[in-house]
Protein backbone atom coordinates (compact mmCIF):
# COMPACT_ATOMS: atom_id res chain seq x y z
CA UNK A 1 0.00 0.00 0.00
CA UNK A 2 1.22 3.56 -0.83
CA UNK A 3 1.31 5.76 2.23
CA UNK A 4 0.44 9.36 1.60
CA UNK A 5 1.48 11.72 4.11
CA UNK A 6 0.76 15.59 4.50
CA UNK A 7 2.16 18.36 6.10
CA UNK A 8 1.86 20.24 7.99
CA UNK A 9 -1.06 19.01 9.67
CA UNK A 10 -1.98 22.91 10.42
CA UNK A 11 -1.15 26.12 8.43
CA UNK A 12 -1.94 29.62 9.94
CA UNK A 13 -2.01 32.17 7.69
CA UNK A 14 -3.84 35.31 6.66
CA UNK A 15 -5.92 36.13 3.95
CA UNK A 16 -3.37 37.75 0.63
CA UNK A 17 -0.79 35.19 2.22
CA UNK A 18 0.80 32.89 -0.04
CA UNK A 19 0.25 28.70 0.99
CA UNK A 20 1.99 26.69 0.10
CA UNK A 21 1.03 22.20 1.34
CA UNK A 22 2.90 19.08 0.98
CA UNK A 23 2.05 16.01 0.21
CA UNK A 24 4.55 12.79 0.34
CA UNK A 25 4.09 9.32 -0.88
CA UNK A 26 6.04 6.08 0.35
CA UNK A 27 7.07 5.51 -3.17
CA UNK A 28 6.88 6.62 -6.80
CA UNK A 29 3.12 7.61 -8.21
CA UNK A 30 4.79 9.32 -11.03
CA UNK A 31 2.55 12.43 -11.56
CA UNK A 32 -0.75 9.94 -10.91
CA UNK A 33 -1.68 12.46 -7.92
CA UNK A 34 -4.67 14.33 -7.09
CA UNK A 35 -5.39 17.50 -4.54
CA UNK A 36 -9.26 18.36 -3.08
CA UNK A 37 -10.62 20.88 -0.68
CA UNK A 38 -13.56 20.40 1.67
CA UNK A 39 -15.08 22.58 4.04
CA UNK A 40 -17.02 21.89 6.78
CA UNK A 41 -20.25 20.39 6.30
CA UNK A 42 -19.74 19.87 2.85
CA UNK A 43 -18.54 17.09 0.24
CA UNK A 44 -15.17 17.26 -0.80
CA UNK A 45 -14.58 19.31 -3.82
CA UNK A 46 -11.69 18.66 -6.51
CA UNK A 47 -8.95 20.95 -7.32
CA UNK A 48 -6.09 19.45 -8.95
CA UNK A 49 -5.48 16.14 -10.71
CA UNK A 50 -2.61 14.58 -12.22
CA UNK A 51 -0.35 16.78 -10.17
CA UNK A 52 -1.00 20.05 -11.93
CA UNK A 53 -3.74 20.13 -13.80
CA UNK A 54 -6.96 22.62 -12.52
CA UNK A 55 -10.19 21.08 -12.74
CA UNK A 56 -12.85 22.74 -14.49
CA UNK A 57 -13.55 26.04 -12.31
CA UNK A 58 -10.98 25.98 -10.37
CA UNK A 59 -9.52 29.97 -9.73
CA UNK A 60 -5.57 30.07 -11.33
CA UNK A 61 -4.64 30.39 -7.56
CA UNK A 62 -4.36 27.23 -7.28
CA UNK A 63 -1.51 24.92 -8.57
CA UNK A 64 0.17 22.10 -8.17
CA UNK A 65 3.48 20.89 -8.99
CA UNK A 66 5.40 17.50 -8.37
CA UNK A 67 5.98 14.17 -9.52
CA UNK A 68 7.33 10.93 -8.07
CA UNK A 69 6.86 11.05 -4.67
CA UNK A 70 7.37 14.79 -3.60
CA UNK A 71 4.14 17.39 -4.34
CA UNK A 72 2.99 20.62 -3.45
CA UNK A 73 0.08 22.59 -3.94
CA UNK A 74 0.09 26.48 -4.06
CA UNK A 75 -2.50 29.11 -3.16
CA UNK A 76 -1.14 32.04 -4.71
CA UNK A 77 -3.00 34.49 -2.01
CA UNK A 78 -5.39 32.82 0.26
CA UNK A 79 -9.20 34.46 -0.23
CA UNK A 80 -11.28 34.04 2.72
CA UNK A 81 -12.95 31.09 1.44
CA UNK A 82 -9.70 29.07 0.90
CA UNK A 83 -9.97 28.39 4.87
CA UNK A 84 -10.91 24.78 4.48
CA UNK A 85 -9.07 21.27 4.76
CA UNK A 86 -6.99 20.49 2.05
CA UNK A 87 -6.70 16.61 1.01
CA UNK A 88 -4.35 14.69 -1.74
CA UNK A 89 -4.79 11.01 -3.28
CA UNK A 90 -2.70 9.08 -5.07
CA UNK A 91 -4.64 7.01 -8.35
CA UNK A 92 -1.12 5.22 -9.44
CA UNK A 93 -1.78 1.89 -7.46
CA UNK A 94 -4.64 -0.02 -5.66
CA UNK A 95 -5.56 0.66 -3.06
CA UNK A 96 -6.26 4.21 -3.41
CA UNK A 97 -5.27 6.70 -0.46
CA UNK A 98 -5.28 9.82 0.93
CA UNK A 99 -3.26 11.76 2.57
CA UNK A 100 -4.53 12.96 5.95
CA UNK A 101 -5.21 16.09 5.28
CA UNK A 102 -3.64 19.82 5.62
CA UNK A 103 -5.92 22.24 7.64
CA UNK A 104 -5.46 26.06 6.15
CA UNK A 105 -6.76 28.37 9.07
CA UNK A 106 -7.47 32.13 9.20
CA UNK A 107 -3.67 33.59 11.66
CA UNK B 1 -25.38 19.25 -14.42
CA UNK B 2 -23.87 16.73 -12.55
CA UNK B 3 -25.97 15.11 -9.81
CA UNK B 4 -25.09 12.09 -7.63
CA UNK B 5 -27.46 11.74 -5.06
CA UNK B 6 -27.33 8.95 -2.09
CA UNK B 7 -29.98 6.85 -0.06
CA UNK B 8 -29.94 4.17 2.02
CA UNK B 9 -28.22 5.40 5.10
CA UNK B 10 -29.10 5.15 8.85
CA UNK B 11 -28.49 3.57 12.24
CA UNK B 12 -27.76 -0.40 12.26
CA UNK B 13 -26.74 -2.38 15.26
CA UNK B 14 -23.13 -4.22 14.90
CA UNK B 15 -23.50 -7.07 12.87
CA UNK B 16 -26.03 -5.85 10.42
CA UNK B 17 -26.11 -4.91 7.07
CA UNK B 18 -27.49 -1.87 4.49
CA UNK B 19 -27.88 -1.31 1.37
CA UNK B 20 -26.26 2.40 0.13
CA UNK B 21 -27.85 3.20 -3.28
CA UNK B 22 -26.53 6.25 -5.44
CA UNK B 23 -28.90 7.67 -8.34
CA UNK B 24 -26.64 10.26 -11.24
CA UNK B 25 -27.67 12.20 -13.50
CA UNK B 26 -26.04 14.50 -16.24
CA UNK B 27 -23.61 12.17 -17.70
CA UNK B 28 -23.21 9.02 -19.53
CA UNK B 29 -23.20 6.85 -16.44
CA UNK B 30 -22.09 3.65 -18.03
CA UNK B 31 -19.13 5.21 -19.88
CA UNK B 32 -17.37 6.02 -16.34
CA UNK B 33 -15.88 4.25 -13.02
CA UNK B 34 -17.30 5.27 -9.63
CA UNK B 35 -16.48 5.09 -6.59
CA UNK B 36 -17.69 5.13 -2.84
CA UNK B 37 -15.53 7.12 -0.32
CA UNK B 38 -16.14 7.40 3.44
CA UNK B 39 -15.44 9.74 6.16
CA UNK B 40 -15.81 8.73 10.02
CA UNK B 41 -16.99 11.79 11.91
CA UNK B 42 -13.92 14.16 12.50
CA UNK B 43 -11.66 12.43 10.20
CA UNK B 44 -9.91 12.10 7.00
CA UNK B 45 -11.54 10.70 3.74
CA UNK B 46 -11.07 6.71 3.39
CA UNK B 47 -11.31 5.12 0.04
CA UNK B 48 -13.65 2.37 0.18
CA UNK B 49 -14.62 0.41 -3.05
CA UNK B 50 -14.51 1.25 -6.80
CA UNK B 51 -16.30 -0.26 -10.19
CA UNK B 52 -15.63 0.39 -13.52
CA UNK B 53 -17.62 1.15 -16.20
CA UNK B 54 -18.60 -2.13 -17.89
CA UNK B 55 -18.92 -3.45 -14.49
CA UNK B 56 -16.10 -6.38 -15.03
CA UNK B 57 -13.56 -4.72 -12.30
CA UNK B 58 -13.88 -3.99 -8.97
CA UNK B 59 -11.92 -3.27 -5.78
CA UNK B 60 -11.94 -2.70 -2.12
CA UNK B 61 -10.00 -1.72 0.78
CA UNK B 62 -8.78 -4.72 2.49
CA UNK B 63 -10.86 -3.14 5.94
CA UNK B 64 -14.44 -4.01 3.70
CA UNK B 65 -12.95 -6.80 1.50
CA UNK B 66 -15.18 -10.17 2.14
CA UNK B 67 -18.22 -7.39 4.17
CA UNK B 68 -19.06 -4.75 1.39
CA UNK B 69 -20.04 -5.53 -2.30
CA UNK B 70 -20.19 -2.89 -4.67
CA UNK B 71 -22.50 -2.98 -7.72
CA UNK B 72 -24.24 -0.60 -10.22
CA UNK B 73 -26.87 -0.96 -13.00
CA UNK B 74 -26.35 0.88 -15.99
CA UNK B 75 -29.72 0.73 -17.66
CA UNK B 76 -30.97 2.51 -14.50
CA UNK B 77 -27.99 4.89 -13.84
CA UNK B 78 -27.35 3.40 -10.03
CA UNK B 79 -24.66 2.81 -7.99
CA UNK B 80 -24.84 0.49 -4.94
CA UNK B 81 -22.92 -0.76 -2.03
CA UNK B 82 -24.11 -3.60 0.09
CA UNK B 83 -22.66 -3.31 3.50
CA UNK B 84 -22.67 -6.63 5.25
CA UNK B 85 -21.43 -7.80 8.86
CA UNK B 86 -21.23 -4.50 10.09
CA UNK B 87 -18.53 -3.02 12.61
CA UNK B 88 -18.78 0.22 14.65
CA UNK B 89 -15.40 1.33 12.78
CA UNK B 90 -17.63 1.51 9.94
CA UNK B 91 -19.78 4.52 11.59
CA UNK B 92 -18.97 7.53 8.54
CA UNK B 93 -20.29 9.18 5.82
CA UNK B 94 -20.44 7.58 2.83
CA UNK B 95 -19.46 9.32 -0.64
CA UNK B 96 -20.77 8.20 -4.26
CA UNK B 97 -18.12 9.77 -6.16
CA UNK B 98 -17.39 9.89 -10.06
CA UNK B 99 -14.61 9.35 -11.69
CA UNK B 100 -12.74 11.84 -13.48
CA UNK B 101 -12.42 10.56 -17.66
CA UNK B 102 -12.67 6.85 -18.72
CA UNK B 103 -11.34 4.69 -16.45
CA UNK B 104 -9.24 7.16 -14.36
CA UNK B 105 -9.59 6.85 -10.27
CA UNK B 106 -9.73 11.11 -9.68
CA UNK B 107 -13.36 12.34 -8.28
CA UNK B 108 -14.65 15.39 -10.17
CA UNK B 109 -17.86 15.06 -8.64
CA UNK B 110 -19.05 14.06 -5.11
CA UNK B 111 -22.77 13.38 -3.82
CA UNK B 112 -24.10 15.15 -0.88
CA UNK B 113 -23.03 11.68 1.05
CA UNK B 114 -25.23 9.75 3.61
CA UNK B 115 -24.63 9.01 6.92
CA UNK B 116 -23.89 5.14 8.30
CA UNK B 117 -24.38 4.70 12.20
CA UNK B 118 -23.33 1.15 13.40
CA UNK B 119 -24.11 1.07 17.19
CA UNK B 120 -21.91 -1.52 19.48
Amino acid sequence: EIVVTQSPATLSLSPGERATLSCRASQSVNNYLVWYQQKPGQAPRLLIYDASSRATGIPARFSGSGSGTDFTLTISSLEPEDFAVYYCQQRRNWPLTFGGGTRVEIK
Amino acid sequence: EVLLVESGGGLVQAGGSLRLSCAASGFTFSNYAMTWVRQAPGKGLEWVSSIGGSVTNTNYADSVQGRFTISRDNSKDSLFLQMNSLRAEDTAVYYCVKGGGYGTYYFDYWGQGTLVTVSS
